[in-house]
């Protein structure tokens, strides 16, 4: 069964770069069947798509982000990442990696990891 | 950008109930939606997609129905386990977007 893991750190200051990695435990990410996609839930709120990345490197990105968001995949590692910058205090939540069938939806997620934003 | 909007936003319930949920997308989105549910501290747990497909291994107390732009999620004979939070999301077009969520309360 696919077991997708996040990691980065779990504080970063304020105008910092957040960066995350989600590793794939299948070789699922070395097909163009699927995208693999970044959800955050800042605490006691709702999900929020971040975008997506496919596995050629496309990326479809959440206009409110655009600005400050990069993707990046690398197939020979399984793994895809996420880097946010100029974090706020409104960037802390808990980031998840999902991978996502070709124009489906969300068929499997990490367990999340919790970032905060502070000093 | 399509608007998902779920209600109720909160449901009390009991053992043995049968609740239903909606979810209103603000243009039509055909069939592609997808219910999840979610528990404290836990990832989203993927429940239906197509709007009435059942995800592998989801106990078919679950079901879904609807097209274009109005969805239900129903889920008949409420055990604890199903005391969870909700959520739609559509894929139709990008950005995908999700609904609020409805937390389903035991009573």
């Amino acid at each position: 069964q696919l077991q997708l893991q996040e990691s980065g750190p779990g504080l970063v200051k304020p105008s910092e770069t957040l960066s995350l990695t989600c590793t794939v435990s299948d070789d699922s990410i070395n097909t163009y069947n699927y995208y693999w996609g970044w959800i955050r839930q800042p605490p006691g709120k709702g999900l929020e798509w971040i975008g997506d990345i496919s596995s050629s490197g496309t990326t479809y990105y959440n206009a409110s982000l655009t600005s400050r968001l990069s993707m990046s995949v690398d197939t020979s590692k399984k793994q895809f990442s996420l880097n946010l910058s100029s974090v706020t205090a409104a960037d802390t939540a808990v980031y998840y990696c999902a991978r996502r069938p070709r124009a489906s939806y969300f068929d499997s997620w990490g367990q999340g990891i919790l970032v905060t934003v502070s000093s | 950008d399509i608007q998902m909007t779920q209600s109720p936003s909160s449901l009390s319930a009991s053992v043995g109930d049968r609740v239903t949920i909606t979810c209103r997308a603000s243009h039509g989105i055909s069939k592609s939606l997808a219910w999840f549910q979610q528990k404290p501290g836990k990832a989203p747990k993927s429940l239906i997609f197509g709007a009435s497909t059942l995800q592998s291994g989801v106990p078919s107390k679950f079901s879904g129905s609807g097209s274009g732009t109005d969805f239900t999620l129903t889920i008949s004979s409420l055990q604890p386990e199903d005391f969870a939070t909700y959520y739609c999301q559509q894929y139709y077009s990008y950005p995908i977007t999700f609904g609020q969520g409805t937390r389903l309360e035991i009573k």
